[in-house]
């Protein structure tokens, strides 16, 4: 098993389609978790931490699923600007280790 | 502005060359990271530094040296010794180090280089 899995997509939406993102972990003792929104030959940049059970930010809302190891990410109302590729990040305990997910390609279609 | 500068953009080295990335923060950091990206493909993490003076190898070290002179500045280097070098760099920070930290680690990134060897 991956430490961090993700669906690689690509997903395509129509604009104002609501959207949902998995990500596992394998390390059941991990305590932060990030989303990072990384567009294409760009550098990654930080939508959303995840510290307890969820965040939300707008159209933006990450749950945290501790008893089955996933981060999921839900975009709502879904914009053309929002077609990226999404990085699910996290911190492993125990001594410096960040494992970044291989991303899921969103595309957003008028 | 606070952030994080790298340069250059774009970058060509020959073989056998050793080539030197700049990355540069005014954030008052006290982490910060190299990573590197291939296409398809997740961050790696290559060097990371918690504190002025102190660094540790990542995941895949080999054919890279790193120094931490200053809190501000963390320069990689990519030596002939770096096997398959051409790939996308980006350097990060962060207020702490992830290790033993739960709140207040996460890491913001700079612009990125583009090496190609030719």
């Amino acid at each position: 098993r991956k430490e961090v899995e993700q669906d690689p997509g690509p997903f395509n939406v129509p604009e104002g389609a609501t959207v949902a993102f998995n990500c596992t972990y394998s390390n059941s003792a991990s305590q932060s978790f990030f989303w990072y929104r990384q567009d294409c030959r760009k550098e990654p940049k930080l939508l959303m931490s995840v510290y307890s059970s969820g965040n939300e930010d707008g159209r933006f809302t990450a749950q945290l699923n501790r008893a089955s190891q996933y981060i999921s990410l839900l975009i709502r109302d879904s914009k053309l600007s929002d077609s990226a590729t999404y990085l699910c990040v996290v911190n492993w305990p125990g001594g410096f280790k960040t494992i970044f997910g291989a991303g899921t390609r969103l595309f957003v279609k008028a | 502005d606070g952030g994080i500068t790298q340069s250059p953009k774009y970058l060509f080295r020959k073989e056998g060359q050793n080539v030197t990335l700049s990355c540069e923060q005014n954030l008052n950091h006290d982490a910060m990271y190299w990573y590197r990206q291939d296409p398809g493909q997740g961050l790696r993490l290559i060097y990371y530094s918690q504190i002025v003076n102190d660094f540790q190898k990542g995941d895949i070290a080999e054919g890279y040296s790193v120094s931490r002179e200053k809190k501000e500045s963390f320069p990689l280097t990519v030596t002939s010794a770096q096997k398959n070098p051409t790939a996308f760099y980006l350097c990060a920070s962060s207020i702490r180090s992830m290790e033993g930290a739960v709140f207040g680690n996460e890491q913001f990134f700079g612009p990125g280089t583009r090496l190609t060897v030719l």
